[in-house]
């Protein structure tokens, strides 16, 4: 089945620095990468997904790339806000419309 | 987007009774829900998937005796969780899939077993 890895498990940033948060996939059959953030006791909220037609997509400070050849999938966080520090998970869609889970990237971003 | 409502958002019990969780997709029809489990500080476990109208299909090392799923209809999904333990304390969170493959999630439940 499908293992999805993510890395770092935390990430510490300067203010208005970049952060970048990359994750691999195992299954090539998987066609659906979405991002969400999580805040503390809160639930996950999706903020950018890419499916396995196009290799780039942005959202104002936001962006993921894919790579289907390596089989692996980055979020780009550009000009970092404080509000920006929280849990991000990334996913791959499996069989069954079952997302299949990477660990979480704890991101602190640094007045 | 698509609304997924949780309840309760808090939950307290006595160890050795049986709390429900209701998960409902408010605009959607959702054939197919998840439960998760998540322990502080790490990431989303998969417990079940839920089909309606039909059995739950649970993840390996999950107890579908004790942890009871029905999906009765396109909108509801409840998890019991039955005889509950302070080991069983945790916060759950359902999701269901919309047309385009999106999850949306509840609010989560913070259970805390007495």
């Amino acid at each position: 089945g499908e293992n999805v890895e993510q890395h770092p498990s935390t990430l510490s940033v300067q203010e208005g620095d970049s952060a970048v948060i990359k994750c691999t996939y195992s299954d090539s059959a998987s066609n659906y990468f979405p991002w969400y953030k999580q805040e503390l006791g809160k639930r996950p909220q999706l903020i950018i997904d890419i499916r396995s037609n196009v290799g780039e997509k942005k959202d104002q400070r936001i962006a993921v790339t894919l790579n289907k050849t390596a089989k692996h999938f980055s979020l780009h966080i550009t000009e970092t806000q404080p509000e920006d520090s929280a849990v991000y998970f990334c996913a791959a869609k499996g069989s069954n419309y079952q997302l299949i889970w990477g660990a979480g990237t704890k991101l602190i971003i640094k007045p | 987007g698509a609304v997924v409502s949780q309840h309760p958002s808090w939950v307290i019990c006595k160890s050795g009774t049986s709390v429900k969780i209701e998960c409902r997709s408010l605009d959607f029809q959702a054939t197919t829900m998840f439960w998760y489990r998540q322990f502080p500080k790490q990431s989303l476990m998969l417990m079940a998937t839920s089909n309606e109208g039909s059995k739950a299909t649970y993840e390996q090392g999950v107890e579908k005796d004790k942890f009871l799923i029905n999906h009765a209809s396109l909108t509801l999904s409840t998890l019991t969780v039955t005889s509950a333990h302070p080991e069983d304390s945790s916060f759950y969170i359902c999701s269901a899939i919309g047309e385009n493959t999106e999850a949306f999630f509840g609010q989560g439940t913070r259970l805390t077993v007495v």
